[in-house]
This record gives structure tokens, C-alpha cells and sequence, in this order.
């Protein structure tokens, strides 16, 4: 079936350094991925999202990269700060007519 | 709760016992969802319905059942067959045909626990 994998699982950064999370989808029909951000307890919140059409985008301190070829999409987060730290999802839209999630990856930065 | 709520925010079930968990959405979306979250095992969907009075299975529906009588309303039945149903569940919700495009709403989720 469809999948989404998404790596790493958790990952501890010092204030001001880069964070970076991987996805790889198996659908090559997916044409939509976003990227989600949930605090403890709190809804998933959408951040930033990219279509099949585009290679990259950018929002202030986050990005994405999509690399359709590789069936691969990324989340870049530059300057980060203590609140960036959450739970993060990547998703792909899957043939079914829903998102399709990764497993998450546990952000946390350091003061 | 941006349009979308969810209730109660936490739940107990004694064994052998069946919930409903309630989810109403005021955003004239047609389509919607329910996802199971257990820690390390992200979302999981377990029905979804596109349409008023249509539904279908997702991935983990064994347990669980729905109904779709408006389109405002989604509830959720956690079934005395779900053997482990602790768990947080999230409601979302989207417009026809734009799941593709912008994603989904989320409720704020219902913390059930069995005691």
C-alpha cells in the first residue's frame, strides 16, 4: 500500500543551528505534500506545504524541497529557536483521496 | 477550535464498553476524517467520508465504527471489539477536491483512556 517514510525519529539541535527532516513517498501520483507541526497535546498544525510542480519552497525559516524523481521531500528549518521544538509530520496525498503521514520526528532545541 | 470541534476532550471507558466521540465542523467542508495517534506510530486513519451518508475503512477500522447523517457531523464509535483503544484521536476535515491543495482542518483531538 501507500507509504510514507520519514526520518530521523527524534533530533536535538542547539539553538540557532539548521534542522533537517527527510520524507520519501512510495506513490508516484502524489502531487501535494505539506508539513505539519503538533505541540504537546495540541492539533497538527499546517506550516508549509509544496506541490508536484515545484522544486522548492520557502516561508521566513522553513523551506521545502521536493524531489520528485527520488520520491523524496524535505523540511529545512534555519535559525531555529525553543519554540520550534514539536512533533513534526510529513504527508503525501494519496490515490485514495487522503494524506497519507510519516511517523513524525520529535524536534527539540536546545537553549 | 478554527471551525472544527471535538468532544469530549478526554474520555474514560471501562471494558466492554462502547464511546462516541463527537466531531462538527462549521466550514461547509464535504469531506471528513478520523485518525488514530499513538507515541512513535503518527497518524493513523481510521474512516473517512467524502460525502454525507458515504464512508469508507481506512487502515486500522477494525473496532471502530461511524455514521454520516449531515454534513457537519462525524462521530466516531469506539466498539467493546477495539482491545486497545487508548489512544488520542484527531478529526480532520477538507473541502471537496481540495485535500490536494491545502490539507486538512484538525480538531483539537479526544484523549480516551480505558480504566
Amino acid at each position: 500500500g501507500e507509504n510514507v517514510e520519514q526520518h530521523p525519529s527524534t533530533l536535538s539541535v542547539q539553538e540557532g543551528d539548521s534542522a533537517v527532516i527527510k520524507c520519501t513517498y512510495s506513490d508516484s501520483a502524489s502531487n501535494y505534500f505539506p508539513w505539519y507541526k503538533q505541540e504537546l497535546g495540541k492539533r497538527p498544525q499546517l506550516i508549509i506545504d509544496i506541490r508536484s510542480n515545484v522544486g522548492e519552497k520557502k516561508d521566513q525559516r522553513i523551506a521545502v524541497t521536493l524531489n520528485k524523481t527520488a520520491k523524496h521531500f524535505s523540511l529545512h528549518i534555519t535559525e531555529t529557536q525553543p519554540e520550534d521544538s514539536a512533533v513534526y509530520f510529513c504527508a503525501a496525498f494519496g490515490s485514495q483521496g487522503n494524506l497519507i503521514f510519516g511517523k513524525g520526528t520529535k524536534l527539540s532545541v536546545k537553549p | 477550535d478554527g471551525g472544527i470541534t471535538q468532544s469530549p476532550k478526554y474520555l474514560f471507558r471501562k471494558e466492554g464498553q462502547n464511546v462516541t466521540l463527537s466531531c462538527e465542523q462549521n466550514l461547509n467542508h464535504d469531506a471528513m476524517y478520523w485518525y488514530r495517534q499513538d507515541p512513535g506510530q503518527g497518524l493513523r486513519l481510521i474512516y473517512y467520508s467524502q460525502i454525507v451518508n458515504d464512508f469508507q475503512k481506512g487502515d486500522i477500522a477494525e473496532g471502530y465504527s461511524v455514521s454520516r447523517e449531515k454534513k457537519e457531523s462525524f462521530p466516531l464509535t469506539v466498539t467493546s471489539a477495539q482491545k486497545n483503544p487508548t489512544a488520542f484521536y484527531l478529526c480532520a476535515s477538507s473541502a471537496a477536491g481540495t485535500a490536494a491543495y491545502y490539507g486538512y482542518t484538525f480538531g483539537s483531538g479526544t484523549r480516551l483512556t480505558v480504566v
